[in-house]
């Protein structure tokens, strides 16, 4: 059974770029969320995907926007980059909105 | 902004020793979660608490939940290096099962 993945793992980007960061949930899975972690911190929730629906949304401006596919992978957008941007990435599926979350080695994003 | 609050943020100790993490939170959570990171990796999840008051022993760790459901400890008898990682706490709330970690605890026991 594979885990989840995700997509690139590191990434350089420069202020006012898009990026999108992709991650494939677990087999099985039809449930995805993102999560932000800045340096030192603990993981802060953006959104979640559940059945290619937005399920919940944390405090991220619309810039921070997604997308589920009908495999259950999905996407992070973030649009207009900003230096407070920097972070490592997480994603985490699991198999319904009330089940165990586990999570992928996340991508790390630098913005110079 | 972290609703969730552990303490210490630091925890350098020799192996064999016993150490503490506190979680903290005027919030209530239907569930509060522990996860360990690791360099390089997501967090994994440890255990769930579910009932105020609720212990929970996962070998060497002892989880407890606060009567009020707003607070958690995790307890670590003869640390060993291997223990070493960054601890967080999660209150679960919400339909989404939405996750609010705490601003995590990196534990370094020393051979």
């Amino acid at each position: 059974e594979t885990g989840v993945t995700q997509s690139p793992t590191h990434l350089i980007k420069t202020r006012g770029q898009q990026v999108t960061l992709r991650c494939s949930s677990q087999s099985g899975h039809n449930t995805v969320s993102w999560y932000q972690q800045a340096l030192g911190q603990g993981p802060q929730f953006i959104f979640q995907y559940y059945r290619e629906e937005e399920n919940g949304r944390g405090n991220f401006p619309p810039r921070f926007s997604g997308l589920q596919f009908p495999n259950y992978s999905s996407e992070l957008n973030v649009n207009a980059l900003e230096l407070d941007d920097s972070a490592l990435y997480l994603c985490a599926s699991s198999a319904g909105q009330q089940e165990t979350q586990y999570f992928g080695p996340g991508t790390r994003l630098l913005v110079l | 902004t972290q609703l969730l609050e552990q303490s210490p943020q630091f925890l350098s100790i020799q192996e064999g020793e016993n150490l503490t993490v506190y979680c903290n939170s005027s919030s209530v959570f239907s569930s509060l979660q522990w996860y360990r990171q690791e360099p390089g990796e997501g967090p994994v999840l440890l255990v769930t608490v579910v009932t105020g008051g609720e212990v929970k022993k996962l070998k060497r760790l002892t989880f407890q939940f606060g009567d009020a459901r707003k607070d958690s400890s995790l307890h670590i008898t003869a640390a060993q290096p291997g223990d070493t990682g960054l601890y967080l706490c999660a209150g679960v709330r919400g339909s989404a099962r939405q996750l609010t970690f705490g601003s995590g605890t990196q534990l370094t026991v020393l051979p």
